[in-house]
Parts: C-alpha cells; sequence; structure tokens
C-alpha cells in the first residue's frame, strides 16, 4: 500500500489563479481530511469527508473547495489563491467513523507559495 | 472550540537524557489524545495515543501521562537518541468533533 499520496510536492502561484491538490488514499478508509500547517502553528481542518459524496466544512474552509467522488480521492480547490494561503497543505485519513477514533495517517503534503 | 497549548515550542536535550512535552486542553469533553511525531518535508506520524479513561500508557521509550481534573497530558521521550529530533505535536479531540492540534514543540537531540 502507498497510503495517502500528495500531488504536487511544491508549487508556486500567483494571486488569482487556481489550482487543484490531489490526495488519494489506498486503504479504503472512509474518513478523509485537509488541513493546512501555517509556520509556528498547528493543524488547522479546512475541510473533511465521511465517504463518496459527503464533505463538510472544518474550521478554516473559507477560499477552499472539496469534492469526493470515489472513496479513493479527495481533491482540495483553491480558487483565486492569495497570499494568506501560502501555507503547507496536509491530507489526511482514517478507516473508522467518530466517535470511534483511529489513526489519521497523513500524506506528505504540499508546500504551496502564493506570490 | 477547543483549544490546546502546547509547551515548550523548542527543546535541546543531551541524548541519553529524557525529554517531556506539555499540552492543555480546554475542553473537559475531550476524550482522545494523539501525539504525532513530524520529520521534516514528511506528514505527522503518529507515535503514541491516550484515552479519556487511562492515566498512563507506555510503549517502549515513550509514554503519555493524563491529568483530565487538571485538563493536561504529557509526552515523555526516556534515552533520547538523535533519531528523536523532530517535530511533535499533541492533539486533543472530542468525539463526533475535530482533531485539535498544538503547535509544535522542535526537540532536537545533542550527539
Amino acid at each position: 500500500n502507498a497510503g495517502v499520496t500528495q500531488t504536487p510536492k511544491f508549487r508556486i502561484l500567483k494571486i488569482g489563479q487556481s489550482m487543484t491538490l490531489q490526495c488519494t488514499q489506498d486503504m479504503n478508509h472512509n474518513y478523509m481530511y485537509w488541513y493546512r500547517q501555517d509556520p509556528g502553528m498547528g493543524l488547522k481542518l479546512i475541510y473533511y469527508s465521511v465517504g463518496a459524496g459527503i464533505t463538510d466544512k472544518g474550521e478554516v474552509p473559507n477560499g477552499y473547495n472539496v469534492s469526493r467522488s470515489t472513496t479513493e480521492d479527495f481533491p482540495l480547490r483553491l480558487e483565486l489563491a492569495a497570499p494568506s494561503q501560502t501555507s503547507v497543505y496536509f491530507c489526511a485519513s482514517t478507516v473508522s467513523a467518530f466517535p470511534s477514533t483511529d489513526t489519521q495517517y497523513f500524506g506528505p503534503g504540499t508546500r504551496l507559495t502564493v506570490l | 472550540g477547543e483549544n490546546v497549548e502546547q509547551h515548550p515550542s523548542t527543546l535541546s536535550v543531551q541524548e541519553g537524557d529524557s525529554a517531556v512535552i506539555k499540552c492543555t486542553y480546554s475542553d473537559s469533553a475531550s476524550n482522545y489524545f494523539p501525539w504525532y511525531k513530524q520529520e521534516l518535508g514528511k506528514g505527522p506520524q503518529l507515535i503514541i495515543d491516550i484515552r479519556s479513561n487511562v492515566g498512563e500508557k507506555k510503549d517502549q521509550r515513550i509514554a503519555v501521562t493524563l491529568n483530565k481534573t487538571a485538563k493536561h497530558f504529557s509526552l515523555h521521550i526516556t534515552e533520547t537518541q538523535p533519531e528523536d529530533s523532530a517535530v511533535y505535536f499533541c492533539a486533543a479531540y472530542i468525539t463526533g468533533n475535530q482533531f485539535y492540534f498544538g503547535t509544535g514543540t522542535s526537540l532536537t537531540v545533542i550527539p
């Protein structure tokens, strides 16, 4: 199993551009999450999904959109990129649904810079 | 929502010494507390966790303690090794809610 994979690893965007961060997991996990990690800060939840076709907002959803058409994929869309979206983005997944907590498996991250 | 504070932000220890990282949380409903290790350029990886019905858990050189009354939990690493150098994050989870992360501790083990 490859686990959780993310592409690209690095990206530089100009203000106003759009892009999609890809996330794929091959563990048949139900739950998937997108976090952002700013320097010196903990991870903040952007969006999460409890299964194909179901998504919900996390703590910091503004400026982002997600979709979950399959169990494996959970892309994060940035529309009209802004400098405030410069961050490292992590995708994660778990096999169990709340309240049965389970290990969160994280991808390697995407480092995004908006200039 | 939940607020998790983590201290210290940086920690340097000599190889073989112990390291302790502390986290406090605000919501007494939090019932699951994982610790993650993040190496440079990689995603966080779970190293140990504890649930609210347990006071202490140990896994080889790593242990976690939980004090529900005081709302704090700590990570203890004994006999530190250079490969323990990384950023460590604590988190608190409320059933049906989400994970709330601390701001991280950068641990350096000096050979």
